[in-house]
């Protein structure tokens, strides 16, 4: 069954520990993406990556870090060092396309990561 | 700034009455406009995508405007149905091409449909 498998569904993170989150997809798609989804804001792009082994920070980058070793898997690694990371996290892929203005962007199911 | 602002923020409707979410926008360079339906809990789903030259796309019961000359768009949803409950979510492509091209999104409107 094709698409984007975010992993867990809920965690709950102590203060000062690091967690991550995976994204897994078997789309083929090249680019992979991080949000963020805060109450009342649009989603926010934390990295995104075009190709294995190459990634980029987007706007709310610090905090944050990943990886691609891999076409199907983005784990994002949300460290001590993000001040308020409570917040719903979406994965997202778009395949490589001749009309890439035009190409969607596929989401996974989210995982809410809550601090206690 | 490349923005997008939605309005309402949230509303409430009864079921089978219809609707109309507004989006206005800033991005410049505009390339698309897709409007996403995001269940509670879920990642947002593609409902519609408007480019330059479209004025109306219809996918079932939503239907989608735009005007590009004053980079406005609605999202009319007709004999709402208690599963059309969710957040609605514009989101604009600047027209740069690459994959690095930021999505521009919009918070999205809270829509709850009554019995």
């Amino acid at each position: 069954d094709g698409g984007i498998t975010q992993s867990p569904k809920y965690l709950f993170r102590k203060e000062g520990q690091n967690v991550t989150l995976s994204c897994e997809q078997n789309l083929n798609h090249d680019a992979m993406y991080w949000y963020r989804q805060d109450p009342g804001q649009g989603l926010r792009l934390i990295y995104y990556s075009q190709i294995v082994n190459d990634f980029q920070k987007g706007d709310i980058a610090e905090g944050y870090s990943v990886s691609r070793e891999k076409k199907e898997s983005f784990p994002l690694t949300v460290t001590s060092a993000q001040k308020n990371p409570t917040a719903f996290y979406l994965c997202a892929t778009r395949p490589r396309d001749s009309s890439i203005q035009n190409t969607e962007a596929f989401f996974g199911q989210g995982t809410r990561l809550t601090v206690v | 700034k490349n923005q997008v602002e939605q309005s309402p923020q949230s509303l409430i409707i009864l079921e089978g009455k219809n609707c109309t979410l507004q989006c206005n926008y800033t991005v410049s360079p505009f390339s698309n406009l897709r409007w996403y339906k995001q269940d509670t809990g879920r990642g947002p789903v593609s409902l519609t995508i408007m480019t330059f030259s479209e004025n109306t796309k219809s996918n079932g019961r939503y239907t989608a405007t735009l005007d590009a000359d004053t980079k406005q768009s609605s999202l009319h949803i007709t004999a709402s149905q208690l599963s059309d409950s969710a957040s609605y979510i514009c989101v604009v492509s600047p027209g740069e091409m690459e994959y690095g091209n930021k999505l521009v999104f919009g918070a999205g409107t809270i829509l709850r449909v009554k019995s």
